[in-house]
C-alpha cells in the first residue's frame, strides 16, 4: 500500500463512451501526475498539477481532460478514445520539489484501460 | 529535453548472484533520482531516493549510487532471489515536477 489509490483497477470502454479514472493519496502531497504506460513504451508523463493547478501538459490530445478539484484527489476524464490508448495510467504523487528537499514519488497500482 | 537510458534491458540470473542495472541521464540539473520496481500488470513501488547532494542510498540487499556529474545512477542487488524478479526503473526528478523514467531492465532471477 503505497497510500495512493486508483480507480478503477480495470475498465474496458468503447470508443464512444466517456469514462473517468480517479485517484486520492493521503499522503499530504501537493504535486500529482498521470503518466500513461503502454508496451514496450517507457511510462509517459500525461499531466502534471501542483498545488491544484496544472504545470505541465505533455503534448496530450484532448479526448484526455484531467482535473484536480482539490490535493488530494485527480481525475482523469476519458472521451472518444481510440483502440491505441489502451494501456496502464499511473497516478503519482509528492511533494513539491521546488520546496522541499525529499521528493519522493509514490505511485497507484494503476488502471488497466481496454478500448474497444 | 532529459532522456534517461537504463541497460540492459533485461537480464536473466541464476540465484544468488550479485547484479548490476545502469542508469544515465542528460541533464545533470536533476533534483534526485529514484529506483522502481514494478511487478507485471502492476503499480511502481518505490525501492531508493537518491538526492542530488548524495553519493549513495541503501536498503538491505538494494544499493543505489549516483554520479550526477556524469549522469550516472546505479542500482546494486546482492545475493538476487527468484522474488527480485521484476522490472527496475530509474527515474530523475528536474525542476518543474518532471520526473523523467528510463525504458527499465527486466530482470529474472531463475532458481
Amino acid at each position: 500500500e503505497t497510500g495512493v489509490t486508483q480507480t478503477p483497477r480495470h475498465l474496458v470502454m468503447g470508443m464512444t463512451n466517456k469514462k473517468s479514472l480517479k485517484c486520492e493519496q493521503h499522503l499530504g502531497h501537493n504535486a500529482m501526475y498521470w503518466y500513461k504506460q503502454s508496451a514496450k513504451k517507457p511510462l509517459e508523463l500525461m499531466f502534471v498539477y501542483n498545488f491544484k493547478e496544472q504545470t505541465e501538459n505533455n503534448s496530450v490530445p484532448s479526448r484526455f481532460s484531467p482535473e484536480c478539484p482539490n490535493s488530494s484527489h485527480l481525475f482523469l476524464h476519458l472521451h472518444t478514445l481510440q483502440p491505441e490508448d489502451s494501456a496502464l495510467y499511473l497516478c503519482a504523487s509528492s511533494q513539491d520539489p521546488t520546496t522541499a528537499l525529499n521528493t519522493e514519488a509514490f505511485f497507484g497500482q494503476g488502471t488497466r484501460l481496454t478500448v474497444v | 529535453k532529459q532522456e534517461v537510458t537504463q541497460i540492459p534491458a533485461a537480464l536473466s540470473v541464476p540465484e544468488g548472484e550479485n547484479l548490476v542495472l545502469n542508469c544515465s541521464f542528460t541533464d545533470s540539473a536533476i533534483y534526485n533520482l529514484q529506483w522502481f520496481r514494478q511487478d507485471p500488470g502492476k503499480g511502481l513501488t518505490s525501492l531508493l531516493l537518491i538526492q542530488s547532494s548524495q553519493r549513495e542510498q541503501t536498503s538491505g540487499r538494494l544499493n543505489a549510487s549516483l554520479d550526477k556529474s556524469s549522469g550516472r545512477s546505479t542500482l546494486y542487488i546482492a545475493a538476487s532471489q527468484p522474488g527480485d524478479s521484476a522490472t527496475y526503473l530509474c527515474a530523475v526528478y528536474n525542476a518543474g515536477n518532471m520526473l523523467t523514467f528510463g525504458g527499465g531492465t527486466r530482470l529474472m532471477v531463475k532458481p
